[in-house]
């Protein structure tokens, strides 16, 4: 079967840095994403990998390794604003989208 | 620009009633999508359109009809409710697939006694 597995609860200190981990086994691999979502509201987009290396994006930076079937998404400078949960989807060989159960991150001053 | 709007925000409903989700974008998106999310578990898809009259099912169709009469809009229908479809339900859109990133409305917290 299709699995994607990330940490499900994650605590952090405002100012530091933070790695959520994604790994996965799908059926093929078409690019990664990574989503936010505060509680109670929807997802919305971070970033994108389909080659291997790091991505950075401002504060938020994602790594993609395919021949490990992992990814991170590392957050720089915490603010009390990145409380939220962290969302991993893979497209897989029929370009369907498997998603993680995400990341809940705790931001504590 | 609203992105995408979803409708209604919070229902409640009683074993067995029907009701319909609604859910328009204003982005010129082919691809549209409905999910529901559980805790616990990652998103999962229950039907997705590729185009306006043409929709097909995701990974959990059982007990909800979907249509998509135009472009813009995608309702996701219930006929009768059961208690195990309490969920939080999302609309999203996305420019032609699940390879382009999905924009999603604000979603539905749907209760089912």
């Amino acid at each position: 079967g299709q699995n994607i597995d990330q940490p499900t609860e994650m605590t952090a200190t405002e100012g530091a840095i933070v790695q959520i981990n994604c790994t996965y086994q799908t059926s093929g691999f078409n690019g990664l994403f990574w989503y936010q979502q505060h509680a109670g509201e929807a997802p919305t987009f971070l970033s994108y990998n389909v080659l291997d290396g790091l991505e950075e994006k401002g504060r938020f930076s994602s790594f993609l390794s395919r021949s490990k079937g992992y990814s991170y998404l590392l957050l720089k400078e915490l603010q009390m604003k990145d409380s939220a949960s962290y969302l991993c989807a893979v497209l897989d060989s029929n370009y369907q989208l498997i998603w993680g159960a995400g990341t809940k991150l705790i931001i504590k001053p | 620009n609203a992105g995408v709007t979803q409708t209604p925000k919070f229902q409640v409903l009683k074993t067995g009633q029907s009701m319909t989700l609604q859910c328009a974008q204003d982005m010129n998106h082919e691809y549209m999508s409905w999910y529901r999310q559980d805790p616990g578990m990652g998103l999962r898809l229950i039907h997705y359109s590729v185009g306006a009259g043409i929709t097909d099912q995701g990974e959990v169709p059982n007990g909800y009809n979907v249509s998509r009469l135009n472009k813009r809009e995608f309702s996701l229908r219930l006929e009768s409710a059961a208690p195990s479809q309490t969920s939080v339900y999302f609309c999203a859109s996305s420019e032609r697939g699940p390879e382009n990133i999905q924009y999603f409305g604000a979603g539905t917290r749907l209760s089912v006694l």
